[in-house]
């Protein structure tokens, strides 16, 4: 049983390039959440998914684009990266009310 | 908006201790609390899930206890372990479809 896989766990992007970080959960679970942590910040919600093909914004949103097409993915975007946005970035997933979430291991992304 | 607090960031304890680690949040109408633990690079793994409307979980040596009119939820670790050593991080949910609200976690260092 897989849980929930991040796909890649290291990158280094250049500044203005793009990417993609992929999301896979095989509990069939219907919530799917991205957050960043960044030391002394914590974790922060990016954007998150209520269920396929549903999107919504959490609370440090710029600079990223999310898709939910499938119920087992859920995708994060940066179309031109930024020094800003070197983090470390955790997907989690969660059934709907009373549920506890699970955390992927967690992609480090580097924007020089 | 609901903030998480969690008190100290930073600890460090001879083995054996039993000590608490503290977290508190502002707003008292919470889904659930949720403790995760994290080691250094890697993801955050679910300790104990507190619903509402209970007073407390324990899983092991591990006990989480809850109490919803002070804002305050408390991790009890018995008999400490250096295995213990990680961050501990709390969060909070406000209601059965909103995203984990986290803390900046404590970290706990258990000296041999």
């Amino acid at each position: 049983n897989a849980g929930v896989t991040q796909t890649p766990k290291f990158r280094v992007l250049k500044t203005g390039q793009s990417m993609t970080l992929l999301c896979a959960q095989d509990m069939n679970h219907e919530y799917m959440y991205w957050y960043r942590q960044d030391p002394g910040m914590g974790l922060r919600l990016i954007h998150y998914s209520v269920g396929e093909g549903t999107t919504a914004k959490g609370e440090v949103p710029d600079g990223y684009n999310v898709s939910r097409l499938k119920k087992q993915n859920f995708l994060l975007g940066l179309e031109s990266a930024a020094p800003s946005q070197t983090s470390v970035y955790f997907c989690a997933s969660s059934y709907v009310g009373i549920a506890e979430a699970f955390f992927g291991q967690g992609t480090r992304l580097t924007v020089v | 908006k609901q903030e998480v607090t969690q008190i100290p960031a930073a600890l460090s304890v001879p083995e054996g201790e039993n000590l608490v680690l503290n977290c508190s949040f502002t707003d008292s109408a919470i889904y659930n609390l949720q403790w995760f633990r994290q080691d250094p690079g890697k993801g955050l793994t679910s300790l104990l899930l507190i619903q509402s409307s209970q007073r407390e979980q324990t899983s092991g040596r591990l006990n989480a206890s809850l109490d919803k009119s002070s804002g305050r939820s408390t991790l009890y670790i018995a008999a400490s372990q250096p295995g213990d050593s990680a961050t501990y991080l709390c969060a909070v949910k406000n209601s059965g479809n909103t995203p984990l609200v986290f803390g900046k976690g404590t970290r706990l260092s258990v000296i041999a």
